[in-house]
């Protein structure tokens, strides 16, 4: 069954820790996105990729960063440099980042400060 | 930033209702895409549009690019239980990048 893959579901932080969101997909797609929701707001654009190898800074890059080596995978590390670290974080993909083509999200990761 | 401004921002509405949902922008899209969101889940597209004026329905579900280019309209007819959740817009501008809305939180009563 093609999709994407968020792990874990729930995790928690402690102050100063470092920690690695994962996102895979196997849907064969070569563009892919970190966004992060807070209550009551859109989704905002932390980090995005195009191919392997390359990644872009979103809207709110800052105590964030990411890694593109294989294509299925693009795993997020929130940073003891950001200092609001709480809120659901989603991972979607695309197959390329031309016009007309629309992401597709999977069922997120909620982490939370200890 | 750009910003999209979707309303209504909640809706409370009994079983078999229509609903009627929109978002606007101060930016022309070239693209409109419409999302649904369960708790605790990613959200799920349920329409894309992608030519000014363009209505596609997908079930209940009818959304439509307005003819301006700055907003986009979501209709659900004859609601059900299983429609709660929350509706997002997005919107692509000639950067590739997808603007979000911030929401329509819909709640349907039996």
């Amino acid at each position: 069954d093609g999709g994407i893959t968020q792990s874990p579901k729930y995790l928690f932080r402690k102050e100063g820790q470092n920690v690695t969101l994962s996102c895979e997909q196997n849907l064969n797609h070569d563009a892919m996105y970190w966004y992060r929701q807070d209550p009551g707001q859109g989704l905002r654009l932390i980090y995005y990729s195009q191919i392997v190898n390359d990644f872009q800074k979103g809207d709110i890059a800052e105590g964030y960063s990411v890694s593109r080596e294989k294509k299925e995978s693009f795993p997020l590390t929130v940073t003891s440099a950001q200092k609001n670290p709480t809120a659901f974080y989603l991972c979607a993909s695309s197959p390329t980042r031309a016009r007309g083509q629309p992401q597709h999200f999977g069922d997120g990761t909620r982490l939370s400060i200890l | 930033g750009q910003q999209l401004n979707q309303s209504p921002q909640s809706m409370f509405i009994q079983e078999g209702e229509d609903v009627s949902m929109n978002c606007t922008s101060s930016s022309i899209f070239n693209t409109w895409l419409w999302y649904k969101q369960d708790p605790g889940e990613g959200p799920v597209l349920l329409i894309a549009l992608y030519k000014a004026g363009e209505l596609t329905s997908n079930g209940r579900l009818t959304a439509q690019f307005g003819i301006t280019r700055k907003d986009s309209f979501l209709n659900i007819s004859a609601s059900i239980p299983s429609d709660v959740g929350i509706y997002f817009c997005a919107g692509r501008v000639r950067t590739d990048k997808l603007i979000f809305g911030t929401g329509t939180r819909l709640q349907v009563f039996p």
